[in-house]
């Protein structure tokens, strides 16, 4: 069974300040995914990381993927208020060239940026 | 505008009376997916769909039906409903995974509680 861990679950940090989250997978994969849910509302796409070694940014998010440490990490630079969220990995048991997706989702990083 | 719609937003029901929630997409997509999410627990995979006529499971299709007669659409139902599916339902959907064109779309997501 694929278990994939998120640390931490709650952050709070000041604006200004750097941090990363990190997402540890149990099996064999090579395509991760990573979301953000704003309270109440859906999910909405991050970053797809395929392959070993790939590193995506957006503004003040950079995401990697190491698939031999069996690791993701979300690094926030600078984080704004506008950050705050929760933040989700999730990963696919069946690779980035199999057709098909079956996703298992970490439980989530909820993120304060306090002013 | 591209968008996944979710019908009905909320529903409260009661146990044993049938419902279905429909999932609309305006996107052309292939693959199609319905997660079910719970604190603690994160989002859980219910059942997905390769193309029209082509579905499978995911990590918790029991107590759950789907159909896909036509490609944009995928509805959830549920023929027997009980307390334990009281959750919050997301329908995903995108082109076809591992083809790095991996961006999964969620709808606005249905609050559904069974009493």
């Amino acid at each position: 069974e694929l278990k994939v861990e998120q640390n931490p679950l709650f952050l709070s940090m000041q604006e200004g300040k750097n941090y990363t989250i990190y997402c540890n997978y149990s099996t064999t994969s090579d395509r991760l995914y990573w979301y953000r849910q704003d309270p109440g509302k859906s999910l909405e796409s991050l970053f797809v990381l395929l392959s070993n070694g790939a590193v995506k940014q957006e503004g003040r998010l950079m995401a990697s993927l190491d698939t031999k440490a069996r690791l993701s990490t979300l690094h926030i630079t600078a984080a704004v208020h506008d950050l705050s969220a929760t933040y989700f990995c999730a990963v696919d048991r069946r690779g980035a060239w199999a057709s098909g997706s079956r996703l298992t989702f970490g439980e989530g990083t909820q993120l304060t940026v306090n002013p | 505008e591209a968008q996944v719609t979710q019908n009905p937003r909320y529903l409260i029901t009661v146990t044993g009376k049938k419902l279905t929630v429909t999932c609309s997409q305006n996107m052309n997509h292939e693959y199609m997916s319905w997660y079910r999410q719970d604190p603690g627990l994160g989002l859980r995979q219910i059942y997905y769909s390769m193309n029209v006529e082509v579905t499978d499971k995911g990590d918790v299709p029991e107590g759950y039906k789907v159909s896909r007669k036509e490609k944009r659409n995928f509805p959830l139902i549920l023929e027997s409903p009980s307390p334990n599916q009281t959750s919050l339902y997301f329908c995903a959907s995108s082109f076809i995974p591992g083809l790095g064109t991996d961006t999964q779309y969620f709808g606005p997501g249905t609050r559904l509680t069974v009493l």
